[in-house]
């Protein structure tokens, strides 16, 4: 039972351009969530996060939005640069318990 | 100076042996994971320790023993590998309850044969 989701595999975006990464969870104790980059042989490394107090959350390039009602949050990259392409996963987790649960991944490539 | 380090990063083997894997995180964080990455590349939860005491264990086979010796380092021994036991394997650490990220390592590729 996949909690959570990232229904695109893969997506192209032009340099310059808005990337938008999108992930869905089903779980509703889920309270804290997260979104990592991952590149080829190296371990995901944390981009950011937001709490489901809040529905927006931004750090530089970065912007996460939660839609608690729809269950699905989603992650802006602007402007989209080549070095932002890699493997972007997003992960949940109840603040109560100790797991986090992560999507399924999508791998983002930024054309020059 | 790497706040998560595994070893080793790569390892190959035969069927039936026996390997581990050792963790070591300078964080000073309370918890520590080791998430699975298959061949689909989900990255899934295996085992959560919190202050050396399991609290996590999510349906792995019985040849997988972790083991918390103190709270910055984390082993897996896999006994009797199996070929579809091929994956990356990631260790992670967090600061437990309290909200925040998690911090892996850079992996270790496993290859049975």
């Amino acid at each position: 039972d996949q909690q959570v989701k990232q229904n695109s595999p893969s997506l192209s975006v032009q340099e310059g351009r808005i990337s938008i990464l999108n992930c869905d969870y089903t779980n509703s104790m889920f309270d804290y969530f997260l979104w990592y980059k991952k590149y080829p042989a190296e371990g995901p490394t944390f981009l950011i996060s937001i709490s489901s107090i809040k529905d927006k959350n931004e750090d530089g390039r970065f912007t996460v939005f939660l839609n608690k009602s729809a269950k699905h949050l989603s992650l802006h990259i602007v402007p989209s640069q080549p070095g932002d392409s890699a493997v972007y996963f997003c992960a949940a987790r109840n603040s109560g318990t100790y797991k986090y649960i992560f999507g399924t991944g999508t791998r983002l490539k930024v054309l020059a | 100076d790497t706040a998560v380090s595994q070893t080793p990063k790569y390892l190959v083997t035969q069927m039936g042996n026996d390997k581990s894997i050792k963790c070591e995180q300078n964080l000073g964080h309370d918890t520590m994971y080791w998430y699975k990455q298959d061949s689909k590349k989900f990255l899934k939860i295996m085992f959560s320790y919190n202050n050396k005491e399991l609290i996590i264990n999510e349906t792995v086979p019985n040849r997988f023993s972790p083991k918390s010796p103190d709270k910055a380092h984390l082993n897996l021994h896999i006994n009797s590998l199996e070929l579809g036991d091929s994956a990356v394997y990631f260790c992670a650490a967090s600061t437990g309850l309290a909200p925040g990220e998690l911090f892996f390592g850079e992996g270790s590729r496993l290859t049975v044969l």
